[in-house]
C-alpha cells in the first residue's frame, strides 16, 4: 500500500459546481497536511495548510482532515475555469522533513 | 506566502554537458531545501534533502555523483546535473521550508524543465 493514495482523475465539472478532492494515507504519524495546485509546466502552489485534524476555510477553498479515518479533503465552491489544474495533496509527520505527495488529481472546469 | 525562485525555467543542453539549477528563497531563510523530479502526469519524486552547510541526503536510487547538490547559504541551493543524458530530461522542482514560519509548510519554485539532446 502506498503511503498516500489520490485518485488521478481526470475530474470534469461545469463552472459553478462544488468540487471534492480526496486523499487517503496509511501513516498515522502524519500531522501536517497540505494541498497544492499545479498548472501545467509550473511548480506547485500552496493552497491550504492544516495541522492535525479539523477544517480550514480560505475563500472558496475548504480543507478537511480526519485523522481517525486517515482521510483528507479539499472542497472548491463555485468552481471556475481558472481552477482547472492538477491538485496535489501532501503531508509529513515532522516539521522539517520532506513532504509525501499524492499522485495528483487533474481537474477540468468547463464554462 | 513565501517566495521561492528557481532558475532557469527551461534549459536545453547537449548530452555529456552539465547543467546547474538554482533555487533561492527570496523573503525568508531556508535551512532545508528539497529537490524533486517530476515525470509527465506523475507526482513529485523526492531526490534529495539539502541542509545548509552540510552534505545533502539523497533518496535511494538517486546518484549523488550525478546530481550534485550544494546548499551554501540560507537562501540558496543548487542542483547540478553532471554528464547529462537524454534520460535525465525531466521537470526539476525545488522546495524550501522557512526557518521562522509554519511548521510543515513548504514553498516551491517554478520548476526547471530540462531537455537533454
Amino acid at each position: 500500500q502506498k503511503e498516500v493514495e489520490q485518485d488521478p482523475g481526470p475530474l470534469s465539472v461545469p463552472e459553478g459546481a462544488i468540487v471534492s478532492l480526496n486523499c487517503t494515507y496509511s501513516n498515522s504519524a502524519f500531522q501536517y497536511f497540505m494541498w497544492y495546485r499545479q498548472y501545467s509546466r509550473k511548480g506547485p502552489e500552496l493552497l491550504m495548510y492544516t495541522y492535525s485534524s479539523g477544517n480550514k476555510e480560505d475563500g472558496r477553498f475548504t480543507a478537511q482532515v480526519d485523522k481517525s479515518s486517515k482521510y483528507i479533503s479539499l472542497f472548491i465552491r463555485d468552481s471556475q475555469p481558472s481552477d482547472s489544474a492538477t491538485y496535489l495533496c501532501a503531508m509529513t509527520n515532522q516539521a522539517g522533513t520532506a513532504l509525501i505527495f499524492g499522485k495528483g488529481t487533474t481537474l477540468s472546469v468547463s464554462s | 506566502g513565501a517566495v521561492v525562485s528557481q532558475h532557469p525555467s527551461r534549459v536545453i543542453c547537449k548530452s555529456g554537458t552539465s547543467v546547474k539549477i538554482e533555487c533561492r528563497s527570496l523573503d525568508f531563510q531556508a535551512t532545508t531545501m528539497f529537490w524533486y523530479r517530476q515525470f509527465p502526469k506523475k507526482s513529485l519524486m523526492l531526490m534529495a534533502t539539502s541542509n545548509e552547510g552540510s552534505k545533502a541526503t539523497y533518496e535511494q536510487g538517486v546518484e549523488k555523483d550525478k546530481f550534485l547538490i550544494n546548499h551554501a547559504s540560507l537562501t540558496l541551493s543548487t542542483l547540478t546535473v553532471t554528464s547529462a543524458h537524454p534520460e535525465d530530461s525531466s521537470f526539476y522542482i525545488c522546495s524550501a521550508r522557512a526557518v521562522d514560519r509554519g511548521q510543515g509548510e513548504a514553498f516551491f519554485g517554478q520548476g526547471t524543465r530540462l531537455t537533454v539532446v
